[in-house]
């Protein structure tokens, strides 16, 4: 079964201090490795998609890496509004079927 | 501006009485989505749909049914609502199906007492 581990559960950081989130991932046959941002009360918000290991991404203070069994989102000099939870979801072929599984997510708290 | 609504954002209703969560997006999306999200679950598929007519169950389908008649909207249908179906639902879209790069709704807040 198709597995997606997010960690750590919540982060809190002091504006400005670099970190990493992180994916684990246990599939077969990935075709896609996808992060979101979720705001509270809102719906989650499309970030990057990843396809293979090695492949990098990046949007402002956020950067998206990935390897054969995990990716992970660094985020760097954190500013307030970077507060959301953080979501990975992974494509994955299973027989003929395509399924999305999504992580729990890393709740990531910058403050002042 | 590209969106996806839904309606209604809150609703508490109790055991039993049919209720229908409508969905409505206005990209011409052909793939379409219905999630709920549980805290310690993270978000499961509930159904989808890859065109008009066309519906398949994702991991958690009892109790729910879903239709698409016109490409735009894909309403969640209750039809009878138990407590475990208290949850944060959420419809989502995309260009074709399954490429992961979804397009979410704000959500709805069902409470079945």
């Amino acid at each position: 079964e198709d597995q997606v581990t997010q960690s750590p559960e919540a982060l809190r950081l002091q504006e400005g201090e670099s970190s990493s989130l992180n994916c684990s991932y246990t599939v077969s046959g990935l075709r896609g490795l996808f992060w979101y941002r979720q705001d509270p009360g809102k719906g989650p918000e499309f970030l990057f998609t990843l396809y293979s290991a090695g492949e990098e991404k990046e949007k402002e203070r956020l950067k998206a890496t990935l390897t054969k069994k995990e990716s992970f989102l660094h985020i760097t000099a954190p500013k307030p509004e970077d507060s959301a939870t953080y979501l990975c979801a992974v494509h994955a072929l299973t027989g003929t079927a395509s399924k999305l599984t999504f992580g729990t997510g890393t709740r990531l708290q910058v403050t002042l | 501006e590209a969106q996806v609504t839904q309606n209604p954002r809150y609703l508490i209703t109790v055991t039993g009485k049919k209720l229908t969560v409508t969905c409505s997006q206005n990209m011409n999306h052909e793939y379409m989505s219905w999630y709920r999200q549980d805290p310690g679950l993270g978000l499961r598929q509930i159904y989808y749909s890859m065109n008009v007519e066309v519906t398949d169950k994702g991991d958690v389908p009892e109790g729910y049914k879903v239709s698409r008649k016109e490409k735009r909207n894909f309403p969640l249908i209750l039809e009878s609502p138990s407590p475990n179906q208290t949850s944060l639902y959420f419809c989502a879209s995309s260009l074709i199906e399954n490429t992961g790069e979804l397009f979410f709704g704000e959500g709805s807040r069902l409470t079945v007492l």
